[in-house]
């Protein structure tokens, strides 16, 4: 099975960085994801990492460490917009993905 | 619109009734996913179709649900004799089977919410 942890809430100021940890126990692993998630919405992708190191992509970047089983999605200027669910998501094998429970962002002015 | 869509965006039922979602993936992926989200949860794999063989069904997945996708395009998910604890979000993602970064990337269609009466 797969276990997937991460921080349930986190608040960060308008204008900050924040990093939003996410720690993974699987077997066969097969690439690590993050999406964002509105309230009432659907996941929209955010990233994607499968080889170890960070992935800049505007103002997110994501970090894998496969041998520590953590990633961290992080943050830059963050804006009111960014209040929002982030979620871990984990892909075993070829097709199977295991979504963790979610992290909620508030960012406050 | 090319995005993945799905129908109806509510459902309102009692319980004991039956429902059925459809969901039409992105044209050109070859993928289909099915999850269930509850309110402070992340999303619940439920089942996922190549084409239109279903290749992986979870264990959330009792005998009152069912999955097609009959021409490997759109899917459909019905749940038959619904229960309260059916209320949730029902979810569709698409993705791109083969290699190469970022494929396999699951998108998400806008979901449809059930609330059983």
């Amino acid at each position: 099975g797969q276990n997937i942890d991460q921080p349930t809430e986190m608040t960060a100021t308008e204008g900050a960085i924040v990093q939003i940890n996410c720690t993974y126990q699987t077997s066969g692993f097969n690439g690590l994801f993050w999406y964002q998630q509105h309230a009432g919405e659907a996941p929209t992708f955010l990233s994607y990492n499968v080889l170890d190191g960070l992935e800049e992509k505007g103002r997110f970047s994501s970090f894998l460490s496969r041998s520590k089983g953590y990633s961290y999605l992080l943050l830059k200027e963050l804006q009111m917009k960014d209040s929002a669910s982030y979620l871990c998501a984990v892909k075993a094998g070829y097709q199977k993905v295991t979504f963790g429970t979610g992290t909620k962002l508030q960012v406050i002015p | 619109d090319t995005g993945v869509s799905q129908n109806p965006r509510h459902k309102i039922t009692k319980r004991g009734q039956n429902v059925t979602f459809r969901c039409d993936p992105i044209s050109e992926h070859n993928r289909l996913y099915w999850y269930r989200q509850t309110l402070g949860q992340g999303p619940e794999f439920l089942t996922y179709f190549q084409n239109e063989a279903q290749l992986e069904k979870s264990r959330l997945l009792s005998d009152r649900f069912s999955a097609e996708r009959p021409k490997g395009s759109f899917s459909t998910l019905e749940i038959q004799r619904t229960e309260q604890g059916d209320s949730a979000m029902y979810l569709c993602a698409s993705s791109l089977r083969g290699t190469g970064t970022g494929i396999g990337t699951q998108y998400f269609g806008p979901g449809t919410r059930l609330l059983v009466l």
